[in-house]
């Protein structure tokens, strides 16, 4: 099936710097990808949407200053998240939408210290 | 504005009990619904896609129901086993995907 991922798969960072994640998928197009924000026991909810060669969508209440997004390929969208606090401190998922149905990497664990 | 409910929100049975998840969502208008699994610090594993226009889909111990006018699905699992405690996530797709805050299911050896 298809295959996303993700890089790096965790990431320890300091406090007021700036961390860059990658979403790929591997072996498909993917006109628009998802990022999606995980904090402990909690669910997944959705940050925004990636759009190839346009600007992305963001859900209310997210920052769009913060967490940049840049979606320059058909298979790599990229989050940024800019000036991170212990706040930050998530597991960040991104997803790509297939001919059927999403495909969700595996995860990035961010910790900010 | 979509919304998913899942209930319960934790689940303790023995092993090789049948049971029930539950999913419920608000707006009926979606293109499918789809049930992952969530081991602590992991992604997403998922495990059955009902498309809008099924009833139901099935995996081995595994099957999913969907009742799209009533807003509802649910997941049963067959003679549960310990390897079955995780975190089972609903999620339906409408433009997006939206997901419930999950059932914790922990099965007792």
């Amino acid at each position: 099936g298809a295959v996303v991922s993700q890089h790096p798969s965790w990431v320890i960072c300091k406090s007021g710097t700036s961390v860059k994640i990658e979403c790929r998928s591997l072996d498909f197009q993917a006109t628009t990808m998802f990022w999606y924000r995980q904090f402990p026991k909690q669910s997944l909810m959705l940050m925004a949407t990636s759009n190839e060669g346009s600007k992305a969508t963001y859900e209310q209440g997210v920052e769009k200053d913060k967490f940049l997004i840049n979606h320059a390929s058909l298979t790599l969208s990229t989050l940024t998240v800019t000036s991170a606090h212990p706040e930050d401190s998530s597991f960040y998922i991104c997803s790509a939408n297939g001919v059927v149905e999403q495909y969700f990497g595996p995860g990035t664990r961010l910790t900010v210290t | 504005k979509q919304e998913v409910t899942q209930i319960p929100a934790a689940l303790s049975v023995p092993e090789g009990e049948n049971l029930v998840l539950n999913c419920s969502f608000t707006d009926s208008a979606i293109y499918n619904l789809q049930w992952f699994r969530q081991d602590p610090g992991k992604g997403l594993t998922s495990l059955l896609l009902i498309q809008s226009s099924q009833r139901e889909q099935t995996s081995g111990r595994l099957n999913a129901s969907l009742d799209k006018s009533s807003g509802r699905s649910t997941l049963y699992i067959a003679a549960s086993q310990p390897g079955d405690s995780a975190t089972y996530l609903c999620a339906v797709r409408d433009d997006k995907i939206i997901f419930g805050k999950g059932t914790r299911l922990h099965i007792l050896p």
